[in-house]
């Protein structure tokens, strides 16, 4: 059984630019959470999607977008890039879609320069 | 809306002492609440969890209890290793159904041979 795989591992993009994260959710799960974790503080809460919908998202701008495939893998999409985008982001997955089983990633680190 | 507070860190025991991180959190309603651990360059990982008021979750030799009466889910373990070294995470899940957590912002634990 595989866990939930991210890539790339890192990533340096300039300031303006677009940039895509993606994620190969646990074998069996059918849910997607992301997460924005910048250095020293706790991971918050982008978006998470169930069946390929989103089913809640957190205080992140539009330009902070996703998508499920069918099976189950999800991109994370930022537009416009800004500094304060610069940051570790989690992926994480489940199969019932509550806040109990789920399994993370090692995350992308995405630098903004 | 929610919110959860940890101890400042960093925290730098000697092995074999023992641990105490405090959360307390602010939510509406009973969230589920739990404690995460990172090591440095992974992803989170679920050390324990409570679902409702008096629980004790226990996991590895770390313990926490979900105490209603004064909102907290200390986290604690009577002898420390070394490789127990990593930040760890207090959380709550939220959302219609438990889909998302709101993390504290992580205590970084030390521990000297």
């Amino acid at each position: 059984e595989t866990g939930v795989t991210q890539s790339p591992t890192h990533l340096i993009k300039t300031r303006g630019q677009q940039v895509t994260l993606r994620c190969s959710s646990q074998s069996g799960h059918n849910t997607v959470s992301w997460y924005q974790q910048a250095l020293g503080q706790g991971p918050q809460f982008i978006f998470q999607y169930y069946r390929e919908e989103e089913n809640g998202r957190g205080n992140f701008p539009p330009r902070f977008s996703g998508l499920q495939f069918p099976n189950y893998s999800s991109e994370l999409n930022v537009n416009a890039l800004e500094l304060d985008d610069s940051a570790l982001y989690l992926c994480a997955s489940s199969f019932s879609g509550t806040g109990t089983f789920y399994t993370f990633g090692s995350g992308t680190r995405l630098t903004v320069v | 809306g929610n919110s959860v507070t940890q101890m400042e860190g960093p925290v730098t025991l000697s092995e074999e002492a023992f641990l105490t991180i405090n959360c307390t959190y602010t939510a509406t309603g009973y969230p589920s609440l739990f404690w995460y651990v990172q090591y440095p360059g992974e992803g989170l990982q679920l050390l324990l969890k409570a679902t409702k008021a008096d629980d004790k979750g226990s996991n590895k030799g770390f313990e926490a209890t979900y105490r209603k009466e004064t909102t907290s889910f200390h986290l604690e373990k009577g002898s420390v290793q070394v490789s127990d070294s990593a930040v760890y995470f207090c959380a709550l899940s939220e959302g219609n159904y438990g889909q998302n957590f709101v993390f504290g912002p992580g205590t970084r634990l030390s521990v000297l041979p």
